[in-house]
């Protein structure tokens, strides 16, 4: 049972769309973060949100974290093809003071010039 | 500025074989984690530790042993590779919990057993 879903799980756009990536899950977390990978990379972290409600702006990457915490969005605007890449989103739970992160399964964005 | 340094970065071995991951980090951190990442199944965590000498199952431990004898250096350990071990390896490691906690991965390790 997969704890957070992430969709669509592949998106392939041409430069100058928005897109926007789901994430959802059952279960309260106290901080969700969201990464980025390239081919042959590890993840990279873009943000961390924290509060219910919350949205952080990275460029043309807005993330907002669902009022429940239990879920999360990621919006990119007029995509460009160095957008491309897997993004990941991660949830902590509250109740675990080891850093365990919980992964989605990823989104693979492909983005056209 | 190394951060998160992991060796090999590929590796190729027979089934029933045995070989040693390597994840080194110079941050200073105190949380380690090795994951494994499968097409599909996003990152899954094998084992962890929050400090030198500790070591913790994670969601998917059989398998695989780990150490963490010196603060600096986590090891990920096959005794007897199987084919379902074929994946990409991630070493992280993290600063204490806390909203700004922020985990760095390594370059990953890509195991394939034949």
């Amino acid at each position: 049972t997969q704890l957070l879903e992430q969709s669509p799980q592949f998106l392939s756009i041409q430069e100058g769309e928005n897109l926007t990536v789901y994430c959802n899950s059952s279960s309260v977390f106290s901080s969700l973060q969201w990464y980025r990978q390239e081919p042959g990379e590890g993840p990279v972290l873009l943000v961390t949100v924290v509060t219910g409600g919350e949205v952080k702006k990275l460029k043309r990457l807005t993330f907002q974290f669902g009022d429940a915490r239990k879920d999360s969005s990621l919006h990119i605007t007029a995509a460009q093809p160095g957008d491309t890449g897997l993004y990941l989103c991660a949830g902590a739970r509250r109740s675990s003071n080891t850093g365990k992160l919980i992964f989605g399964q990823g989104t693979t964005l492909q983005v056209k010039p | 500025n190394a951060g998160v340094t992991q060796t090999p970065k590929f590796r190729v071995l027979k089934t029933g074989q045995s070989m040693t991951l390597l994840c080194a980090q110079d941050m200073n951190h105190e949380y380690m984690y090795w994951y494994r990442q499968d097409p599909g199944m996003g990152l899954r965590l094998i084992h962890y530790s929050v400090g030198e000498g500790t070591t913790a199952k994670g969601e998917v431990p059989d398998g695989y042993n780990v150490s963490r004898l010196k603060k600096q250096n986590f090891l990920l350990g096959l005794e007897s590779a199987a084919p379902s071990q074929t994946s990409v390896y991630f070493c992280a490691s993290s600063t204490r919990t806390g909203s700004d906690r922020k985990a760095f991965f390594g370059q990953g390790t890509r195991l394939t057993v034949v």
